[in-house]
């Protein structure tokens, strides 16, 4: 079956803009969650969506927003961006939100800020 | 607030020699603890969990709750071994991961 799925791979975009990211899960998985890596801080944790409701978020500004659609997509936001927003988006998906099933990873959204 | 430490950023080893990448974690709960790998070019993946208590392309890790550590193990590595390793702890519950800042694995011939 088809894996997670991200969009676009590449954006490149100036300071003040905003993005969105779009994120598919393997068909039948109902949780996304999203990462943010960076060579600085590594992979964190941003939030996870479950049945179109977030989960849990990291500790991210509000600039950080996301949802999930009754088909279990899930686009995330990034508003007013800034050079530090430069980073790898990941996706992962998995069954469901109880964490004993395995997450699968997209191959991520590349953003820089310029 | 929980914190997985990975303190080698690289850590090379000739094939055939045994391979130890460490991990050590701070949580007040239950953790779950889980490696992940990343292959060049590839998405980066589950390798291993610790309730699974299975080995996994010779690999295997045990969780010391004592030390609070979780070490990733092969007796005798493979060029195919090359990659980055990550370390990551859950709550008792949910998918929510803590990474490690990962260690870069080479296996050199």
């Amino acid at each position: 079956k088809a894996g997670v799925t991200q969009t676009p791979r590449y954006l490149i975009k100036t300071r003040g803009q905003q993005v969105t990211l779009s994120c598919s899960p393997i068909s039948g998985h109902r949780s996304v969650s999203w990462y943010q890596q960076t060579p600085g801080q590594g992979l964190q944790f941003l939030f996870e969506y479950f049945s179109e409701t977030q989960r849990n978020k990291g500790n991210f500004p509000g600039r950080f927003s996301g949802r999930q659609f009754s088909n279990s997509r899930s686009e995330m936001n990034v508003s007013t961006l800034e050079l530090g927003d430069s980073a790898l988006y990941l996706c992962a998906s998995s069954l469901d939100a109880s964490g004993i099933n395995e997450q699968f990873f997209g191959p991520g959204t590349r953003l820089t800020v310029l | 607030a929980q914190r997985v430490t990975q303190p080698e950023k690289l850590l090379s080893v000739f094939k055939g020699a045994p391979v130890e990448l460490k991990c050590n974690y701070s949580y007040s709960g239950s953790p779950e603890l889980f490696w992940y790998v990343q292959y060049s070019r590839q998405r980066l993946q589950l390798l291993l969990r610790h309730i699974s208590r299975e080995s996994i392309k010779g690999f295997t890790a045990d969780l010391n709750k004592g030390e609070t550590s979780f070490h990733l193990k092969k007796p005798f590595a493979q060029e195919e071994d090359s990659a980055m390793y990550y370390c990551a702890l859950s709550r008792n519950a949910g998918n929510m991961l803590t990474f490690g800042g990962g260690t870069r694995l080479m296996v050199k011939p």
